[in-house]
C-alpha cells in the first residue's frame, strides 16, 4: 500500500465550477500537508501548505486536512482555464525533510 | 530574483554510461533536494543536502549519488545507467531545514537508450 493515494484522474470540469481534489494517507506521523501545481514540462509550484487538521484559504484555493480520517482536500472556486494542470499533494513529518507525494491528479478546465 | 535553475534541460545517455545533473538553489537557500519523477510513479525522494552534508536519502541504489558545493549548488550523479532511470529529475531548494516551502526547478529530462 502506498503511503499517499491520489486519484490520477483525468478530471474535466467546466469553467467556473468548484473543483475538489483529494488525497488519503496511511502514515499518521505526517504533520505538514502541501499542494503543488505542475504545468506540463514545468517543475511543481507550491500552492499552499497546512499544519495539522483544519482549513486554510488563499484566494480561490482552500486546503482542508482531516487527520482523524487521514484525508486532505484542495478546493478551487471559480475555476479558470489557467488552472488546468496536474495537482500533487505532498506530506512530511517535521524533522524528516522528505516530501512524500501523491501521483498527481490531471485537471482540465473547459472554457 | 532567480529561481532554482537546473542544467541541462535534456540529457540523452546510453545504458551503462554515467549522467551528471546540476542544480543551483535560490540565493540564500542552503538545503537542496533531489526527486525523480518517472511516468506514472509520481515524485520519489532521492537525496537531501544541507550545509554541504547529505542529510537523508530515499530508497534508491548507491549508483545514485551527489554532493553539495560550498556555494550550495548541487550535483546528482547516476552511474551505470539503466533504461528505468529515464525520468524527469527535479531539484528543489529551501531555507535551511524547513522543507514546508521548497521551490522546484524545471527539471532535467534524462533519457536512457
Amino acid at each position: 500500500q502506498k503511503e499517499v493515494e491520489q486519484d490520477p484522474g483525468p478530471l474535466s470540469v467546466p469553467e467556473g465550477a468548484i473543483v475538489s481534489l483529494n488525497c488519503t494517507y496511511s502514515n499518521s506521523a505526517f504533520q505538514y500537508f502541501m499542494w503543488y501545481r505542475q504545468y506540463s514540462r514545468k517543475g511543481p509550484e507550491l500552492l499552499m501548505y497546512t499544519y495539522s487538521s483544519g482549513n486554510k484559504e488563499d484566494g480561490r484555493f482552500t486546503a482542508q486536512v482531516d487527520k482523524s480520517s487521514k484525508y486532505i482536500s484542495l478546493f478551487i472556486r471559480d475555476s479558470q482555464p489557467s488552472d488546468s494542470a496536474t495537482y500533487l499533494c505532498a506530506m512530511m513529518t517535521f524533522g524528516n525533510e522528505k516530501l512524500t507525494f501523491g501521483t498527481g491528479t490531471r485537471l482540465t478546465i473547459i472554457p | 530574483e532567480a529561481g532554482v535553475t537546473q542544467s541541462p534541460t535534456h540529457l540523452i545517455k546510453t545504458r551503462g554510461q554515467q549522467a551528471t545533473l546540476r542544480c543551483s538553489p535560490i540565493s540564500g537557500h542552503t538545503s537542496v533536494y533531489w526527486y525523480q519523477q518517472a511516468l506514472g510513479l509520481g515524485l520519489q525522494f532521492l537525496l537531501w543536502y544541507d550545509e554541504g552534508e547529505e542529510r537523508n536519502r530515499g530508497n534508491f541504489p548507491p549508483r545514485f549519488s551527489g554532493r553539495q558545493f560550498p556555494n550550495y549548488s548541487s550535483e546528482l550523479n547516476v552511474n551505470a545507467l539503466e533504461l528505468e532511470d529515464s525520468a524527469l529529475y527535479l531539484c528543489a531548494s529551501s531555507l535551511g531545514q524547513v522543507n514546508t516551502e521548497a521551490f522546484f526547478g524545471q527539471g532535467t529530462r534524462l533519457t536512457v537508450v
